[in-house]
């Protein structure tokens, strides 16, 4: 089945510094990534959508500057928290849709980053 | 927020029981999607059923959805400890951009 990675699988940095979470589809070709963040014993919240080649989709309330994503390849897509704080601490997901998966939109999901700030 | 609800939040039962989870979602959708995420990994995702589909099954899941009345369940039969995990559901809005909202999700624990 397709398989989407994420890199680090955790992370703690000190306040003010910026961190890069990498997403990639391994043995498919995605055009859409998605980035979700969880908090603890809660849901998952959709902050953008990844284009590769154009600039993401921001959901209401997400501020792009902040959490900038490149979508570079049809590979890989990369968030980077800006100047992170600790109410940024989160697990961050992203999924993949595979471009050549059918009509039927399954998107295949990472393991997840977590994210600590001190 | 167009996020989903779903209920229990919790559910807790006895291996061999079967476990009903119920979501209800806001907007008209394409289809609804099941996932599991055991505590703290990735999700697994564990069914689909189109708009026009009314029920589903794989192995011990069987899943419902009524459109009209903006809900779906998901049942799990002679549950297993290793079903423990957090169940959510997913809808993607008809019209949209291929995204999925996520419902609230049901935690379930089953006891040996």
């Amino acid at each position: 089945g397709a398989v989407v990675s994420q890199h680090p699988s955790w992370v703690i940095c000190k306040s003010g510094t910026s961190v890069k979470i990498e997403c990639r589809s391994l043995d498919f070709q995605a055009t859409t990534m998605f980035w979700y963040r969880q908090f603890p014993k809660q849901s998952l919240m959709l902050m953008a959508t990844s284009n590769e080649g154009s600039k993401a989709t921001y959901e209401q309330g997400v501020e792009k500057d902040k959490f900038l994503i490149n979508h570079a390849s049809l590979t890989l897509s990369t968030l980077t928290v800006t100047s992170a704080h600790p109410e940024d601490s989160s697990f961050y997901i992203c999924s993949a849709r595979d471009l050549s998966g059918g009509p039927y939109n399954e998107q295949f999901f990472g393991p997840g980053t977590r994210l600590t700030v001190l | 927020s167009q996020q989903g609800e779903e209920d229990p939040q919790a559910l807790s039962i006895q291996e061999g029981e079967n476990a009903t989870m119920n979501c209800s979602y806001k907007t008209s959708i394409n289809n609804l999607q099941w996932y599991r995420q055991n505590s703290g990994r990735g999700l697994v995702h564990l069914i689909l059923i189109r708009s026009n589909e009314r029920e589903k099954h794989s192995g011990r899941l069987r899943v419902t959805l009524d459109t009209s009345k903006k809900s779906s369940s998901l049942l799990i039969t002679a549950s297993r400890a290793a079903d423990t995990a957090s169940y959510f559901c997913a809808t993607e809005p008809r019209g949209g951009t291929d995204k999925l909202i996520f419902g609230t999700g049901t935690r379930l624990q089953v006891f040996p």
